[in-house]
């Protein structure tokens, strides 16, 4: 069984642009969360959705959105990119409550 | 919310030696989950162990979930076993279906030949 994907695996915007990342989740999964790691700030979660809605929301700031589509593949969008949002981006999915299987990650670079 | 603490926060080894990591949780957890970090940043699955023992190999994971800590016992150590070890849980006040984690800082351990 296919693992979950991420694309693209690198990125470099620059302040101002904004950025759409995709996960594609375990088949079968139909949760899908996102999780943004900095060397700062360690990992943090962003939001989680589950058949299509919103369950979750971290603490980031409304630039950071995401959806989710009825294939359970997600996207999150992050808009006029700033200096501190350069980060590994990391999607996680599972079926029940129990194990959350990762992405690879998407390094994003905001120049 | 709740807090993770991971310890130690760097750990260095021979090849072949033993190691215990520990994270503690502030709250009742309904999932504890280790993990490895890989040098390209992928976070590789190696327990959901929110009570109890488990074995995998040369790991084994132990939850005391009434005293609010897990540890990872690494045995044998190899190169291969280099990385960051992360604890993530997700507090039982979350209720079901929550599916956040919140994660320690993690523990970087490097094992040398």
């Amino acid at each position: 069984k296919a693992g979950v994907t991420q694309t693209p695996r690198y990125l470099i915007k620059t302040r101002g642009q904004q950025v759409t990342l995709s996960c594609s989740p375990i088949s079968g999964h139909r949760s899908v969360s996102w999780y943004q790691q900095t060397p700062g700030q360690g990992l943090q979660f962003l939001f989680e959705y589950f058949s299509e809605t919103q369950r979750n929301k971290g603490n980031f700031p409304g630039r950071f959105s995401g959806r989710q589509f009825s294939n359970s593949r997600s996207e999150m969008n992050v808009s006029t990119l700033e200096l501190g949002d350069s980060a590994l981006y990391l999607c996680a999915s599972g079926r029940s409550q129990e194990t959350q299987y990762f992405g690879p990650g998407t390094r994003l670079l905001v120049l | 919310g709740i807090q993770v603490e991971q310890s130690p926060p760097d750990l260095i080894l021979q090849e072949g030696a033993n190691s215990t990591l520990r994270c503690n949780f502030s709250d009742s957890v309904n999932n504890l989950q280790w993990f490895h970090q890989n040098p390209w940043g992928q976070l590789i699955n190696l327990f959901y162990i929110p009570s109890g023992t488990k074995q995998n190999g040369r790991l084994s994971a132990t939850t005391v979930a009434t005293e609010r800590y897990s540890l990872l016992y690494i045995s044998s150590s190899q190169t291969t076993d280099s990385g960051v070890y992360f604890c993530a849980v997700e507090p039982a006040y979350s209720g079901a279906g929550s599916y956040q984690l919140t994660f320690g800082k993690g523990t970087k351990l490097s094992v040398i030949p």
